[in-house]
């Protein structure tokens, strides 16, 4: 059974601080990895994907990827009460296999960024 | 990305009935998935649709209960068959477009409410 766990939320950070997301998996197999912002009634919305080692930053958001601890994170810098929501980290399947395009999901952390 | 249109965005149907969910996509993509929110949950993956094939279904989810069908590809249809109160969910279409790497988008997602 494929294991994507989540830190456990929610979390709360003051406006302007660093907000940082954590995600384990269990497939070792698992070639890529998503982060997706869910505001509430609304469906995720891709906000990082990540496959290599090492970190990507796009703005004020970082994704750092450990394939050896099988560990993934995101940093939002500057946060931002707009930042609240649900952060849903994805994990794709091995590629080339019958998983490939399969993503599992965490179960989400909740971030609330207060004025 | 390509945008996506999903049609019901909502409905209430009563137990026993079908209801027919179409996804439509501006441009061709490669694969299309269907997923299922339960209320408060995380997403999960209910099958793939494939081109032209019947759909792979993952554990859990069957073709008598939950028919796909994918006729090219922009577009494909979820039929939640014989609803009953549990199937209340969000069902949310998903899509890899060509050109890109195996990053996924979803649509606006189906409120279903079954009475």
């Amino acid at each position: 059974q494929k294991e994507v766990e989540q830190n456990s939320g929610p979390l709360s950070v003051p406006e302007g601080a660093i907000a940082s997301l954590n995600c384990t998996y269990s497939d070792r197999g698992s070639q890529s990895f998503f982060w997706y912002r869910q505001y509430s009634g609304k469906s995720p919305e891709l906000i990082m994907f990540i496959y290599s080692n090492g970190d990507k930053e796009d703005g004020r958001f970082t994704a750092q990827l450990n394939k050896a601890s099988q560990y993934v994170s995101l940093l939002i810098r500057d946060s931002q009460p707009s930042d609240s929501a649900t952060y849903l980290c994805a994990v794709n399947g091995g590629a080339g296999g019958t998983s490939y395009g399969k993503l599992t999901f965490g179960q989400g952390t909740i971030l609330t960024v207060h004025p | 990305s390509a945008v996506i249109s999903q049609k019901p965005s909502r409905d209430i149907c009563q137990r026993g009935t079908s209801l027919t969910i179409q996804c439509q996509v501006d441009s061709q993509v490669t694969m299309m998935f269907w997923y299922r929110q339960q209320p408060g949950q995380s997403l999960t993956l209910i099958a793939t649709a494939n081109q032209g094939s019947e759909a792979t279904y993952e554990s859990g989810f069957v073709i008598d209960k939950f028919p796909i069908s994918r006729p090219n590809l922009t577009f494909s249809t979820l039929t939640v068959s014989n609803m009953s109160p549990e199937d209340s969910s969000i069902y949310l279409c998903s899509v890899v477009p060509f050109g890109g790497e195996d990053e996924q988008y979803f649509g606006p997602g189906t409120r279903l409410t079954v009475t």
